[in-house]
């Protein structure tokens, strides 16, 4: 079982419009979760990333939340645009360069 | 942040045959690290390579078939051997940089 489940697998919202992803993960403690967007045929970019004591993040129009006490974590995305059509994915770092990835969530902005 | 090179961006190999994939980062890195991310999966680390010794890899992935170099600091390689098509995945090369990680554009790659 992944340590990082994402939801949902994926959403359509309508330009302008706000949403919210969200992430659950199992593994404690960490030194970091970090959120990425990844544009197709491209690799990871970084949005934000948050340390365990952390508990909001902003990145624009992008903020990240952290509750370690139920291990979850969101992203929220705010008056969306086509440009924020891209695949989502939170990742904790466990130690060193220990990743543990998501499976991502893939949001369609439509006009 | 670092910048890194990847290529091909994407291939179609016939099964039995191999592709090697190459990383260029504009900086010099200690640790470069290989992903596979299999198609509505998450990234699954391969190997970790370090300049001047051999890759260390992860439970799953052998040597054999993911033969890895890294001859300098600023370059690395993955060879995907004896390729099947369950091969087929993109494969994403990373190093550290600052307090975050840095992605190449990873190389699709689609095995017949």
């Amino acid at each position: 079982k992944n340590q990082v489940e994402q939801s949902p697998q994926s959403l359509i919202i309508l330009e302008g419009k706000n949403c919210t992803l969200q992430c659950n993960y199992t593994v404690s403690p960490f030194s970091n979760l970090r959120w990425y967007k990844q544009d197709t045929g491209r690799g990871p970019v970084s949005l934000t990333i948050m340390t365990f004591s952390e508990n909001t993040k902003s990145n624009g129009r992008y903020t990240a939340t952290l509750d370690a006490d139920t291990k979850q974590s969101s992203l929220h995305i705010t008056a969306s645009q086509l440009s924020d059509s891209a695949s989502y994915i939170c990742v904790v770092n466990l130690n060193d360069y220990k990743l543990s990835f998501g499976a991502g969530t893939t949001v369609t902005v439509r006009a | 942040s670092a910048v890194i090179s990847q290529k091909p961006s994407r291939d179609i190999c016939q099964r039995g045959t191999s592709l090697t994939i190459q990383c260029q980062v504009d900086s010099q890195v200690t640790m470069m690290f290989w992903y596979r991310q299999q198609p509505g999966q998450s990234l699954t680390l391969i190997a970790t390579a370090n300049q001047g010794s051999e890759a260390t890899y992860e439970s799953g992935f052998v040597i054999d078939k993911f033969p890895i170099s890294r001859p300098n600091l600023t370059f690395s390689t993955l060879t995907v051997s004896n390729m099947s098509p369950e091969d087929s995945s993109i494969y994403l090369c990373s190093v550290e940089w600052g307090d975050g990680y840095t992605f190449g554009s990873g190389t699709r790659l689609t095995v017949v």
